[in-house]
């Protein structure tokens, strides 16, 4: 049973425009959401991340939505750029215990 | 700082060999964590060692074991391989206690299982 859900595995937008992608997840013992972003041959790097206290938190072009009662996080780069082509995966966890990663969505922006 | 490295790049082995991974932390990280990405999938938690000693472990099973050297280095030792074991296996590394945002991941091992 996956406890962190990215129901979209690709998501394509131009270049200057919002790219959102999404994240469901099951178990409300959660405390800690983060995205990473992984480019090919190379290991995920840590993006931004939100605290279940939280419904908001931005990073630069980077924003991430958290809604606790809907169990659904998002990940919101304004302006896209075609660097930000890469692979996203959305990761949880609570106090001691490991991450738990969703499946990923790769992000394709175009110019 | 060269960050975490790991070795070998790739590695093809046939079904019911063992084979030993290498990760070497990033600069001042005493913490290795170990997660196998099959195709298609997310990282998957397989253990993590902190002061020589497995602190955590997922849902894999004895096959999958590991070691923590004095100097934090580490390595992840599969035996009895099976072909669901291709997958890419990533190590990170964090300072004890640390949070989930400083965890830093090396470029990962391929491994093919023939």
């Amino acid at each position: 049973d996956q406890q962190v859900k990215q129901n979209s595995p690709s998501l394509s937008v131009q270049e200057g425009r919002i790219s959102i992608l999404n994240c469901d997840y099951t178990n409300s013992m959660f405390d800690y959401f983060l995205w990473y972003k992984k480019y090919p041959a190379e290991g995920p790097t840590f993006l931004i991340s939100i605290s279940s206290i939280k419904d908001k938190n931005e990073d630069g072009r980077f924003t991430v939505f958290l809604n606790k009662s809907a169990k659904h996080l998002s990940l919101h780069i304004v302006p896209s750029q075609p660097g930000d082509s890469a692979v996203y995966f959305c990761a949880a966890g609570q106090a001691g215990t490991a991450l738990i990663f969703g499946k990923g969505t790769t992000l394709s922006v175009s110019s | 700082d060269a960050g975490v490295t790991q070795s070998p790049t790739h590695l093809i082995k046939t079904r019911g060999q063992q084979v030993t991974l290498r990760c070497s932390p990033k600069s001042g990280h005493d913490t290795v964590s170990w997660y196998q990405q099959a195709l298609g999938q997310g990282p998957q938690f397989i253990f993590q060692y902190y002061e020589e000693e497995e602190r955590q472990r997922g849902n894999f099973p004895d096959r999958f074991s590991g070691h923590q050297f004095p100097n934090y280095s580490s390595e992840l030792n599969v035996n009895a391989l099976l072909l669901g074991d291709s997958a890419l296996y990533l190590c990170a590394s964090s300072r004890g206690g640390a949070s989930y945002n400083e965890q830093f991941f090396g470029p990962g091992t391929r491994l093919t299982v023939l």
